[in-house]
């Protein structure tokens, strides 16, 4: 099973400014990786799949890359509803795993 | 609009059932693998089961295979879980979720439903 490891646990950021998450793979998942955003008592929320393809939606504040077994969101000019918690999902093959998730907070 | 709407969490006590519907709309509900997700509050996403299209292959979690069972009626539009046996550690909100169909990443969630387990 494929272990996906986010960093950091929690990162604190000002609004307007940018925020950096990674999510690492332990062996290759090629470009089968999704990000996802959730909110306190709502289901998470597609923002990405196939590492950088934004879904419907999404604003273009919101950037991924990666491929293999490193992967980055980026979010530029955090706005207030951008402070969540945000997860990524291998689907190479199966089992599918998620990543322990990253807290973003106002700083 | 892609519509998952949860029902049949709640309360049971530790060794109890309890049935989970997941009931769609506004896809062709027949071609779409669908897959059942657990979170604890406050804490990660678990993969639980997942069904094929046409309900005749199915998979679990080691932590729940033997005690829960994923159905589908493909007449009806829903998705069950039903889980028997329950333990304190089965307490989470469920999620029903869908497999986009070419692309295999899961594309809708359903609103979630909490169970809990607790005597």
């Amino acid at each position: 099973e494929i272990v996906m490891t986010q960093s950091p646990a929690t990162l604190s950021v000002s609004p307007g400014e940018t925020a950096t998450l990674s999510c690492r793979a332990s062996q290759s998942v090629g470009s089968s990786l999704a990000w996802y955003q959730q909110k306190p008592g709502r289901p998470p929320r597609l923002l990405f799949y196939g590492a950088s393809t934004r879904a419907t939606g999404i604003p273009v504040r919101f950037s991924a890359t990666g491929s293999g077994t490193e992967f980055t969101l980026t979010i530029n000019s955090l706005q207030s509803e951008d402070f969540a918690v945000y997860y990524c999902l291998h689907y190479n093959y199966w089992p599918y795993s998620f990543g322990q998730g990253t807290e973003l907070e106002t700083k | 609009e892609v519509q998952l709407v949860q029902s049949g969490g709640g309360l049971v006590q530790p060794g109890g059932s309890l049935r989970l519907s997941c009931a769609a709309s506004g896809f062709t509900f027949s071609n779409s693998w669908m897959h059942w997700v657990r979170q604890v509050p406050g804490k990660g996403l678990l993969w639980v089961s997942r069904i094929n299209s046409d309900g005749s292959d199915t998979k679990y979690a080691d932590s729940v295979k033997g005690r829960f069972t994923v159905s589908r009626d493909n007449t009806r539009n829903t998705l069950y879980l039903q889980m028997n046996n329950l333990r304190a550690d089965d307490s989470a909100v469920y999620f029903c979720v869908r497999r986009e169909l070419s692309e295999n990443y899961y594309d809708f969630w359903g609103q979630g439903i909490l169970v809990t387990v607790s005597s």
